[in-house]
């Protein structure tokens, strides 16, 4: 176990659900990360937290809204996917300054029907 | 913003040689500079890393050179075994990058041949 937690491991959901994808952390980073994994854009950036502020959005279709609520957890909430959103969806904590790596966690593998 | 090109996307070697994996970036203030190695099915894991006040930095079978004025970097892995076999990310930040942001390159998919 590496300090990062993403719960569920798998999701497969309809174009018209609402789901969340939850990411714990447990190494006292300040700052998370959502990245989307796929075979066209192998770690494509969505979003950024850095002391529970957001600091990027990266262009990111708003059927995706990122949550926040303490340094320790990160959400992305889903609504209304389409069948293109299907990847691998993986959240990283680090520390907030630069010279520091990231820990990923295990993903989400996000099936949209 | 920065812009982190890798190469080669594919490589494959035999049990024993060498691999060189090269990258190179657009932003010249970037000073930080990861590689992760993603074996199939797993999260990347951070291998090695090199800050830009250094020109080299070794572990092991894997060492990592910088060459600032160029702005390219590499991954060297040396007596590669078929457990080296995985996706290997390089990636780069700067200094004046709130968040600690990350630029990822594309990915090198190493194949080691037993």
């Amino acid at each position: 176990e590496t300090g990062v937690t993403q719960t569920p491991r798998h999701l497969v959901m309809g174009m018209t659900n609402k789901k969340s994808l939850k990411c714990e952390q447990h190494l006292g980073h300040n700052a998370m990360y959502w990245y989307k994994q796929s075979a066209k854009k192998p770690l494509e950036l969505m979003f950024v937290y850095s002391l529970e502020e957001r600091v990027e959005n990266n262009s990111v279709p708003s059927r995706f809204s990122p949550e926040c609520p303490n340094s320790s957890h990160l959400f992305l909430h889903l609504h209304t996917l389409q069948p293109e959103d299907s990847a691998l969806y993986l959240c990283a904590s680090s520390r907030g300054t630069v010279g520091y790596g990231y820990t990923f966690g295990s993903g989400t593998r996000l099936t949209v029907v | 913003g920065e812009n982190v090109e890798q190469h080669p996307s594919t490589l494959s070697v035999q049990e024993g040689d060498s691999a060189v994996i090269k990258c190179t970036y657009s932003d010249s203030a970037s000073n930080y500079f990861p590689w992760y190695k993603q074996e199939l099915g797993k999260r990347p894991q951070l291998i090695i890393d090199i800050r830009s006040n250094v020109g080299e930095k070794k572990d092991q079978r894997i060492a990592v050179t910088l060459n600032k004025t160029a702005k390219h970097f590499s991954l060297h892995i040396t007596e590669t075994q078929p457990e080296d076999s995985a996706v290997y990310f390089c990636a780069a930040s700067n200094v004046d990058n709130a968040g600690n942001m990350l630029t990822f390159g594309g990915g090198t998919r190493l194949m080691v041949k037993p």
